[in-house]
């Protein structure tokens, strides 16, 4: 079975800077990979998916991620944050072919002034 | 045009109702799902319909039942509410060839007192 893990449930960062959010993943088998967003009291939305191909994946709103398969991981990185990104950041993965989403524990970025 | 709905957005009831939440996607997707968001915003899966038929069925007590009139609608009824179904309830659909991204409706915020 798969599993995500997202390295840290909180991240601080001020305005203008650049941030990266961790996730790493664990599966036996091939996997697709999501970014997802929720802003406060708003139901999820999704940034960006990993299917197949180029390893780098542009999303919107400026955001992208790098699926890297010897370090099971895919991170989030955008390069300058904006006060509107604000928001809960949950990392996903699904197993080839699969029905079902796991969804990481998130990881709520704070914009500061 | 809301893509997936639900009502109400809003619930608040005492232990011991029946209540249901009702939700609707008009992308055509053949698959819908029932998450459970708790208040650390852990996001869990709860069941999955695909063109009408149960795919998914995580261990939910049989208090909660889903039932799909036809592939755009998936409601949640709950019967004999306790304290602990509090929480979030978020209904999403995906498309099975794109790798199952999924679409959030906004979410039903119910209250158990």
């Amino acid at each position: 079975a798969q599993s995500v893990t997202q390295l840290d449930s909180q991240v601080p960062v001020f305005e203008e800077a650049p941030v990266e959010l961790r996730c790493n993943y664990s599966s036996s088998v091939s996997v697709y990979l999501f970014w997802y967003v929720q802003y406060p009291n708003q139901g999820l939305q999704l940034l960006l998916k990993y299917l197949s191909g180029s390893t780098l994946v542009k999303g919107i709103n400026g955001f992208e991620a790098e699926f890297n398969k010897s370090q099971t991981s895919f991170h989030l990185r955008k390069p300058s944050v904006h006060i509107s990104d604000t928001a809960e950041y949950f990392c996903a993965v699904s197993a080839v072919p699969d029905d079902k989403i796991i969804f990481g524990k998130g990881t709520r970025l704070h914009i500061l002034p | 045009d809301t893509a997936v709905s639900q009502t109400p957005k809003y619930l608040v009831t005492q232990m011991g109702n029946d209540k249901s939440i009702k939700c609707e996607q008009n992308l055509g997707h053949d698959t819908m799902y029932w998450y459970k968001q708790d208040s650390k915003k852990f996001l869990k899966i709860m069941f999955s319909y695909n063109n009408k038929e149960l795919i998914i069925n995580e261990t939910v007590p049989n208090r909660f039942s889903p039932k799909s009139p036809d592939k755009a609608h998936l409601n949640l009824h709950i019967n004999s509410l306790e304290l602990g179904d509090s929480a979030v309830y978020f209904c999403a659909s995906s498309p099975r060839d794109r790798g199952y991204e999924q679409y959030f409706g906004p979410g039903t915020r119910l209250t158990v007192t």
